[in-house]
């Protein structure tokens, strides 16, 4: 079983709409550590935000903002006024305490978004 | 030079080359990754470098071969590669043993085996 599901594969919008991508993930750990990746045709991943697993706070960055749900193990991403320049991958990651003393990530298998002018 | 970076950024090889791909880091991190990313397939990592030890492996085939000297530089060996083995290398970095750090990663090699 996937520790990280992003279900959406792509998404297509049109400029201006919102859109809402979506992260579930699974853990056994209390401690844990989840992010977002976003990934241009350039093909560099770019760091967007983490979130610990005892801040359930949301957190909004100009049109980016995240909800997280502890409740239903959920992480999801919404982008408000969309642009063309947010047309990339987005990689949810899920980050766990293993047992070699270190925190490996697991990444979802990512989301498309296409945004039309 | 700031941040991660990747050489070659192309890479075509035969099957029966052998090629190196290499990384450095200019951030002060002490943990290095490699990663491959294919077209239908998610992100999979292949090797970790926490402290300069490798902290797992993830069962990659043996014509892949890591090789870390110092916390800054990080190579992948590649040999009697496959067809199959095409796809984007990326590496990455952070600061290890505390989950919360983010990873920084490189530009890729894009490497196509004939």
């Amino acid at each position: 079983a996937q520790k990280v599901t992003q279900a959406q594969t792509e998404i297509s919008v049109v400029e201006k709409e919102d859109v809402t991508l979506d992260c579930v993930y699974e853990t056994r750990d209390t401690t844990y550590y989840l992010f977002w990746y976003k990934q241009p045709p350039s093909g560099e991943l770019v760091f967007l935000i983490r979130r610990n697993s005892f801040d359930e706070q949301n957190e909004i960055s100009g049109r980016y903002s995240w909800n997280f749900q502890k409740s239903t193990s959920s992480f999801n991403f919404t982008i408000t006024a969309s642009q063309v320049v947010d047309s990339a991958v987005y990689f949810c990651a899920l980050s766990e305490f293993e047992s070699g003393g270190s925190y490996i990530p697991t990444f979802g298998r990512g989301t498309s978004l296409i945004v039309h002018p | 030079e700031t941040g991660v970076t990747q050489t070659p950024r192309h890479l075509v090889m035969g099957m029966t080359n052998k090629k190196s791909l290499k990384c450095e880091q200019h951030l002060g991190h002490n943990a290095m990754y490699w990663y491959k990313q294919s077209a239908k397939k998610p992100l999979e990592l292949m090797f970790v470098y926490s402290l300069e030890e490798r902290v797992e492996n993830n069962s990659v085939p043996s014509r892949f071969s890591p090789e870390c000297p110092n916390s800054s530089h990080l190579f992948l060996h590649l040999h009697t590669l496959q067809p199959e083995d095409s796809a984007l290398y990326l590496c990455a970095s952070s600061q290890a043993r505390a989950g919360d750090n983010e990873q920084f990663f490189g530009p890729g090699t894009r490497l196509t085996v004939l």
